[in-house]
């Protein structure tokens, strides 16, 4: 198994841009979330799912949307990147049931807005 | 909404001290998880803590969930190189709720 992938690893964008940042699991996990680290904050949850066609927000929802058509991927949208959105993001998927799931994380994907 | 706090913020021992890491929540949590994550690295879970009063060891560290389920500590006896980077905490105040993360302790070992 890959576990938690994403992709890209690094990207630089433009104030203004809209980009997809990827997340796949092939662990069949039902939880899905994703977070941003920012130095001295730890990590805080933008949105998060809990099965397929399922999303809710998190702490940190606003600048992003998110879908989940399939169990695999959980896809992060910046609609209109903004530097504040300068993060390093991380997808985790977990299983479902007791609230007792262990998170795995992807790699991360470092971003940089200009 | 639920507060973690982690404390301290940061700490730096030479090989072979002992090292504590404190973590306090605002609400009764039904679980507290522990990460650690390398520089450059993502976090990798370590344990998990459901009972209240439940003390939990892996080799150098031991792990303790508070009576009251409000608190939690992860301590590393004679820490090693190894032990460097950030320790997390992340709680859950209910069953199905998500979980919330400590802002980390980072660790740094001199040799």
């Amino acid at each position: 198994n890959a576990g938690v992938t994403q992709t890209p690893k690094f990207q630089v964008l433009k104030t203004g841009q809209s980009m997809t940042l990827q997340c796949a699991q092939d662990m069949n996990h039902e939880y899905m979330s994703w977070y941003r680290q920012d130095p001295g904050m730890g990590l805080r949850l933008i949105h998060y799912s809990v099965g397929a066609g399922i999303t809710d927000q998190g702490e940190v929802p606003n600048g992003y949307n998110v879908s989940r058509s399939t169990t695999e991927d959980f896809p992060l949208r910046l609609l209109s990147a903004a530097p504040s959105q300068t993060s390093v993001y991380f997808c985790a998927s977990s299983t479902k049931g007791g609230g007792q799931e262990t998170q795995y994380f992807g790699p991360g994907t470092r971003l940089l807005v200009l | 909404g639920q507060q973690v706090m982690q404390i301290p913020q940061y700490q730096h021992v030479q090989e072979g001290e002992d090292f504590t890491t404190y973590c306090n929540s605002s609400t009764t949590l039904s679980n507290i998880q522990w990460y650690k994550q390398r520089p450059g690295g993502h976090p990798v879970f370590l344990i998990q803590l459901v009972k209240s009063g439940e003390v939990k060891k892996q080799k150098r560290l031991t792990f303790q969930f508070g009576e009251a389920k409000k608190n939690s500590s992860l301590h590393i006896t004679a820490t090693q190189t190894t032990d460097v980077g950030t320790y997390f905490c992340a709680g859950r105040s209910s069953g199905y709720s998500t979980l919330t993360f400590g802002k980390g302790t980072m660790l740094l070992v001199s040799p």
